[in-house]
This record gives structure tokens, C-alpha cells and sequence, in this order.
């Protein structure tokens, strides 16, 4: 299976910083990696799909990029709203599996 | 609306059965790969089954092959996931999300968009 290792696992920001996050594969998965975010007792919320590419009615602010096994969300502004869980995905190959989380909160 | 909707979550005992239903509206059922995607407390995402658009392929995570059952009626539009011989083990959320494929760059990719407000099961004595 392949392992999806996230970090950091907590990330304190404060609005209007730059946010980075990291995700890494165990082995190549060429693009096939997504990106969601979750917010506390909701479902998770698709923000980009093929390392790179930005969900209809997602903010700019966010981007993604990365290929192989080495991909990096990036927040250019934290907002208000954007606190909450990322979590990568691998779509490769079954069983897909996800990273385990990075929590955005206040600094 | 695209909206997905689970339900038949609940308390069940250990070595018990339950089935969830996720019905789905707002879009063509038929033309979608669905998935089964599950949360414990206070825990990470993990992928628990998917199927294709005729049902004609599934696939699951070890931890619940033998166990679980994906299935789905297109008429109906809506997916199924027969739980059975449950354990404490498969407390979680479980979401139905729709799996997108798509040409990008030049590959076929896919993701999870919509998903479900998510359906809560308790394997508890």
C-alpha cells in the first residue's frame, strides 16, 4: 500500500500568513494527488485535484504542486476561514489512501 | 443541487450487521463511480470501498474485505454499504462522496467531489 506522510501534523498561523504544507508518498505517484479540507463535524471539501489543478469555486489563495512523490499545498493569505484540516489523497492506485491530517489553528 | 445524502448509521453491537444507504440527487447517478470513505473519532480520513458506474467492479480495503459490501441500484440512484460481523474497530463516520474522472494534462485523474454530511456508526456493546 502506499503510505501518505503529511507535516506538520499541527500548524499555528495567523491571518495573513503564507501556509505551507507538505505531503509525501511512499512510492511515485506520478499527479495523481488531491486535496481537501475539513472543517470541525463537516464532510471534507475537495480544493485541488492532480497535484496542481484548483476546484471550481475554491480561492485562489490556494495552489497546489508537486509531482512523483513530493507535493505542496500552499495558503498565499490565511483567512479567517481557512482554519481547519488538510488532508492529501492519493489516487494512483487502490487501496487510495490519505495522508493524516494537518490541523491549521491559531497561533 | 448535486447532494448526497447517508444514512442508516446507528448503535450496533459487536459481531452485528447494519446497512448503510446513500441516495443522490442533482446529477446523473448512472455516470459516476461512487466511494464509501470512513472517519473514526478524532481520527485521519480512510477509504473503505468504491464501485463502478454498473456495479460491475468493487474494490476495498483489507481491513473490511469479507465483511463489507458495496453495492448500488441505478434506478434508484442510490449506493449501499452492507456492513457485517461489525467491530469496535469500524466506529466511525462514513461519508459517500462521488468519485470524478477526468482527462488532465493528458491523463485520466480522479477525486472525491461531492460528499455526503456523513453517517455515524457505533460498534458497542
Amino acid at each position: 500500500d502506499i503510505q501518505m506522510t503529511q507535516s506538520p501534523s499541527s500548524l499555528p498561523a495567523s491571518v495573513g500568513d503564507r501556509v505551507t504544507i507538505s505531503c509525501r508518498a511512499s512510492q511515485t505517484i506520478s499527479g495523481y494527488l488531491n486535496w481537501y479540507q475539513q472543517k470541525p463535524g463537516k464532510a471534507p471539501h475537495l480544493l485541488i485535484y492532480a497535484a496542481s489543478s484548483l476546484q471550481s469555486g475554491v480561492p485562489s489563495r490556494f495552489s497546489g504542486s508537486g509531482s512523483g512523490t513530493d507535493f505542496t499545498l500552499t495558503i498565499s493569505s490565511l483567512q479567517p476561514e481557512d482554519f481547519a484540516t488538510y488532508y492529501c489523497q492519493q489516487s494512483y492506485i487502490t487501496p487510495l489512501t490519505f495522508g493524516g491530517g494537518t490541523k491549521v489553528d491559531i497561533k | 443541487e448535486v447532494q448526497l445524502v447517508e444514512s442508516g448509521g446507528g448503535l450496533v453491537q459487536p459481531g452485528g450487521s447494519l446497512r448503510l444507504s446513500c441516495a443522490a440527487s442533482g446529477f446523473t447517478f448512472s455516470r459516476y463511480w461512487m466511494t464509501w470513505v470512513r472517519q473514526a473519532p478524532g481520527k485521519g480520513l480512510e477509504w473503505v470501498a468504491n464501485i463502478k458506474q454498473d456495479g460491475s467492479e468493487k474494490y476495498y480495503v483489507d481491513s473490511v474485505k469479507g465483511r463489507f459490501t458495496i453495492s448500488r441500484d441505478n434506478a434508484k440512484n442510490s449506493m449501499y454499504l452492507q456492513m457485517n460481523s461489525l467491530r469496535a474497530e469500524d466506529t466511525a463516520v462514513y461519508y459517500c462522496a462521488s468519485a470524478v474522472y477526468a482527462m488532465v494534462r493528458g491523463v485520466i485523474v480522479n477525486w472525491f467531489d461531492p460528499w455526503g454530511q456523513g453517517t455515524l456508526v457505533t460498534v458497542s456493546s
